[in-house]
């Protein structure tokens, strides 16, 4: 029971922008955008989380459509340490897991 | 700060025996949550820890059980191993219950033969 839809993969050029879409159209009121990522041989990382608002921290920023059913992760200057895979989930602020589906693949090329 | 670590990173066993890993949250974290991740069913989750106490469950057979130390350190046991338990076991730490914000390990490789 799929809740986003992301592309498989991506590359990208190393100091350029990395857009990431992902589609929620199912997306409930209570329920959050989350974006995490995933370096080969290491557990997942939490980059970033929004409800309506964009976001942006040290890491990357989220655009989220005014409608909630889809959003953009954005890293900002893309470096090659950034090539992992990439979860979009949609989660309850109170919900106590975490499921990852397939995310996407990015590789950041020199 | 120290992450959180888990041990072994790496585990070969075969069919019908039982595993043990372990996971050291980050310090101060008091709430430790189990997941495998396998290529075809991603990541899955098994259950959460608090106060020694398991609060949250997923949904994975009795021979996944676990148990959380007054230190917070957790380990998981899985029984009578089969083929389809080979995965990737992580560990995620938390300050509190159901937080945005959780640090996950590097994970145990258990392979099933």
């Amino acid at each position: 029971d799929a809740k986003t839809t992301q592309p498989t993969s991506m590359d990208c050029a190393e100091g350029r922008a990395a857009n990431l879409p992902c589609n929620h159209s199912t997306i409930s009121g209570n329920e959050y955008v989350y974006w995490y990522r995933q370096i080969h041989s290491q557990g997942p990382q939490y980059i970033i989380h929004g409800l309506k608002n964009n976001e942006t921290n040290e890491m990357a920023s989220l655009i989220i459509t005014e409608d909630r059913k889809s959003s953009t992760l954005i890293l900002p200057h893309a470096t090659l340490r950034d090539t992992a895979v990439y979860y979009c989930i949609v989660r309850a602020f109170n919900d106590y897991k975490l499921s990852f589906g397939a995310g996407t693949t990015v590789t950041v090329r020199a | 700060k120290a992450g959180v670590t888990q041990t072994p990173r790496y585990l070969i066993k075969t069919r019908g025996q039982q595993v043990t890993l372990s996971c050291s949250p980050i310090s101060g974290h008091r709430s430790v949550s189990w997941y495998q991740q396998t290529p075809g069913q991603g990541l899955q989750f098994l259950f959460e820890y608090f106060s020694e106490t398991q609060r949250n469950k997923g949904n994975f057979p009795g021979r996944f059980s676990g148990r959380q130390f007054s230190n917070s350190r957790s380990e998981m046991n899985v029984s009578t191993l089969e083929l389809g338990d080979s995965a990737l076991y992580l560990c995620a730490s938390s300050l509190r219950l159901a937080i945005n914000e959780q640090f996950f390990g590097p994970g145990t490789r258990l392979t099933v033969l």
